[in-house]
């Protein structure tokens, strides 16, 4: 059965630096999300991307985020200056036309901010 | 916007006893709800789903949620717990026909079922 995945599967980085989260999603889906959830709370919307280009965003999602579709597969959130208060667990899900159709999630990112 | 209530953090239970997990949302349109499971150590899988026609639903693994309009509710239920059904599990929804479809997720509810 297809899946969304994601890498790496850990991530430690120091405050200020910059890191990349990559996502697979499902080949024949069209919607892509990444959601955070970070230690001890609800996971909790960041972004959505639709035909190249971010169709919603959360009051989260400020000037430090950005998402990327490279190429045909890879899916990206990049965070430009990481804050001790990033550490989370960041899922990506993808999901296939319509508003209806379930959205797939991968087993996440844990990223420690130190 | 819509938000999402799971009222008990943590539920434990025996074996082969049954379960409720309580999910109230609020939202100011017509909404597609959710119940999603997190094994440890894995992603959200999605458990079951309303999106419209009967307010009752079911799982393949047993478990049922009914929709219930008047009462913003959307409770998970199974008759009979394995030790296998130890997760999280959030409640979400999303509104009908809004851009993105983004989720909102409740808290989650530890449900811990003991021998």
């Amino acid at each position: 059965e297809p899946e969304v995945t994601q890498t790496p599967s850990h991530q430690v980085t120091q405050m200020g630096q910059e890191v990349i989260l990559r996502c697979v999603p499902i080949s024949n889906h069209l919607y892509f999300y990444w959601y955070r959830q970070i230690l001890g709370q609800k996971v909790e919307f960041l972004v959505s991307f639709y035909n190249n280009e971010i169709s919603e965003k959360s009051e989260i999602f400020d000037d430090q985020f950005s998402v990327e579709r490279p190429d045909g597969s890879n899916f990206t959130l990049k965070i430009r200056s990481t804050k001790l208060e990033d550490s989370a667990m960041y899922f990506c899900a993808s999901k296939t036309w319509g508003t209806q159709e379930t959205q797939y999630f991968g087993p996440g990112t844990r990223l420690l901010v130190l | 916007a819509q938000s999402v209530t799971q009222l008990d953090s943590q539920v434990p239970v025996f074996e082969e006893a049954p379960v409720e997990l309580r999910c109230n949302y609020s939202s100011s349109v017509s909404v597609y709800l959710f119940w999603y499971v997190q094994y440890p150590n894995q992603g959200l899988q999605l458990l079951l789903k309303y999106l419209s026609g009967s307010t009752l639903v079911e799982s393949i693994n047993g478990f049922e949620a009914e929709f219930n309009k008047s009462q913003t509710s959307f409770h998970l239920r199974k008759p009979s717990v394995h030790i296998s059904d130890t997760a999280e599990y959030f409640c979400a929804v999303s509104g009908v026909g809004t851009s993105g479809s983004r989720l909102t997720f409740g808290e989650g509810t530890q449900l811990t079922v003991n021998p």
